[in-house]
């Protein structure tokens, strides 16, 4: 089966501070990857996708950066977290075929205080 | 540009209740359209899709027919449970967008009392 893992799955962390959020695949090789942010009460937000290995594509412009070091690893970082940041952060994986589904992983759960 | 826009919540209805979360679609292309929902503290989980005009998607009882003539994708469900309490969220892919990037609408969030 196909499986995404996500970690940690809650933090607590101050402003100011850095962040590494990792989110693995497994089970398909050479998968589309995506970071969403979801705000409390609100909808999805695309941060970043990944078509392989060392690209990545922004589609929001602020602190936070993403990294795909290996082919079915995506991780988001930033150096200095602001209160804004805070939010349920979702990895998601598709096949990258045209309209293909896009599914998700079990979140982690940010609060930046 | 391609957009989704959803009913606004919250929805709150009786056990056994007829549920309809409505949802309208805009794409210069030819999309697949899905629905997700989303338990608390959970990620999404895909519910349902169609990926041409008039398939209907189902499962769990829930269903949505690719409506072309009124870019539409209704989600319905005939008897909802407390069970059925979620997040549900509309979705767009479109075969023109390089990244298969999807457009996701506001959520609706539905409350189903015993």
């Amino acid at each position: 089966s196909q499986t995404i893992h996500q970690w940690p799955a809650t933090l607590v962390q101050p402003v100011g501070s850095p962040l590494s959020l990792e989110c693995t695949v497994e089970g398909t090789s050479n998968p589309n990857l995506y970071w969403y942010r979801q705000a409390a009460g609100r909808g999805l937000q695309l941060l970043f996708y990944s078509v392989g290995i060392g690209q990545i594509s922004s589609e929001v412009p602020q602190n936070l950066s993403a990294s795909r070091p290996q082919d079915r690893q995506f991780i988001l970082s930033s150096k200095k977290l602001l209160l804004s940041d805070s939010g349920f952060y979702l990895c998601a994986r598709s096949t990258g075929q045209v309209a293909d589904t896009q599914y998700f992983g079990p979140g982690t759960r940010l609060t930046v205080l | 540009g391609n957009s989704v826009t959803q009913m606004e919540g919250p929805v709150t209805l009786s056990e056994e209740a007829f549920l309809t979360i409505n949802c309208t679609y805009t794409a210069t292309g030819y999309p697949s359209l899905f629905w997700y929902v989303q338990y608390p503290g959970e990620g999404l989980q895909l519910l349902l899709k169609a990926t041409k005009a008039d398939d209907k998607g189902s499962n769990k009882g829930f269903e949505a027919t690719y409506r072309k003539e009124t870019t539409s994708f209704h989600l319905e469900k005939g008897s909802v449970q407390v069970s059925d309490s979620a997040v549900y969220f509309c979705a767009l892919s479109d075969r023109q967008m390089d990244n298969n990037d999807m457009r996701f609408g506001a959520g609706t969030r539905l409350t189903v009392k015993p």
